[in-house]
């Protein structure tokens, strides 16, 4: 069964620091693969989405993430996070091998500081 | 409009109660979900219909009963639920649902169950 690892739980950063979220799934063939973000008392947002293609794809609010096939990776990243980036954010892994059954990582909460 | 809508927002029920949980969308797909989420864990998928049919339980207990009436509308019984089923019900919807196809799904803002 594929599963997907976050390895960061919580990550604290101040404003204006450069964030990266790591994101390591298990399964070997063609997947797709995405980013959702939790904004407190919100609902879950796609931030980004690979399918095929430029394996560094960009999303909304300047977030960015590098497919590396070989490592089974999908890195979330952003230049300089903002106080209002403060939210859990979900990577999720889609096997393609069947019906859409997007299986989650376990989250990363990260808190800005103002 | 990317929009799945989600009613009600909160329900409180005992564990004799039926209730019912209902999700909308507008977005011409076909394919519509249910996932559990418990506080501080990741969504965890529930069912999945494609065109109406029912194409993946994920072993769920049988007092939770999905139906999906036509392609826009997809309900979530419950009856005689547990403690433990307290948790955020999300549901989720994309173009098709099967196969090999590179869809996106978008998800609502989800019902809060408490079962008391």
């Amino acid at each position: 069964a594929q599963s997907v690892s976050q390895h960061n739980h919580h990550v604290i950063l101040s404003e204006a620091a450069s964030l990266e979220l790591g994101c390591n799934y298990s399964y070997g063939g063609t997947v797709n693969l995405f980013w959702y973000v939790q904004y407190p008392g919100q609902h879950l947002q796609l931030l980004l989405k690979y399918f095929s293609g430029d394996p560094l794809v960009k999303g909304i609010k300047g977030f960015e993430a590098e497919f590396i096939k070989s490592k089974f990776s999908f890195n979330l990243r952003k230049p300089s996070v903002q106080w209002s980036d403060t939210a859990e954010y979900f990577c999720a892994v889609n096997a393609n091998t069947g019906f859409q059954k997007l299986v989650f990582g376990t989250g990363t909460r990260l808190l800005v500081s103002p | 409009d990317t929009e799945v809508t989600q009613t009600p927002k909160h329900l409180v029920m005992g564990m004799t109660n039926k209730k019912s949980l209902k999700c909308e969308q507008h977005m011409g797909h076909r394919a519509m979900y249910w996932y559990k989420q418990k506080a501080k864990k990741p969504p965890e998928l529930m069912f999945v219909y494609s065109y109406e049919k029912l194409s993946i339980n994920e072993s769920v207990p049988s007092r939770f009963s999905p139906e999906c009436p036509n392609s826009s509308l997809l309900n979530l019984h419950l009856h005689a639920l547990q403690p433990e089923d307290s948790a955020l019900y999300l549901c989720a919807s994309s173009q098709r649902g099967g196969g090999t196809s590179q869809e996106t799904q978008y998800f609502g803002p989800g019902t809060r169950l408490l079962v008391l």
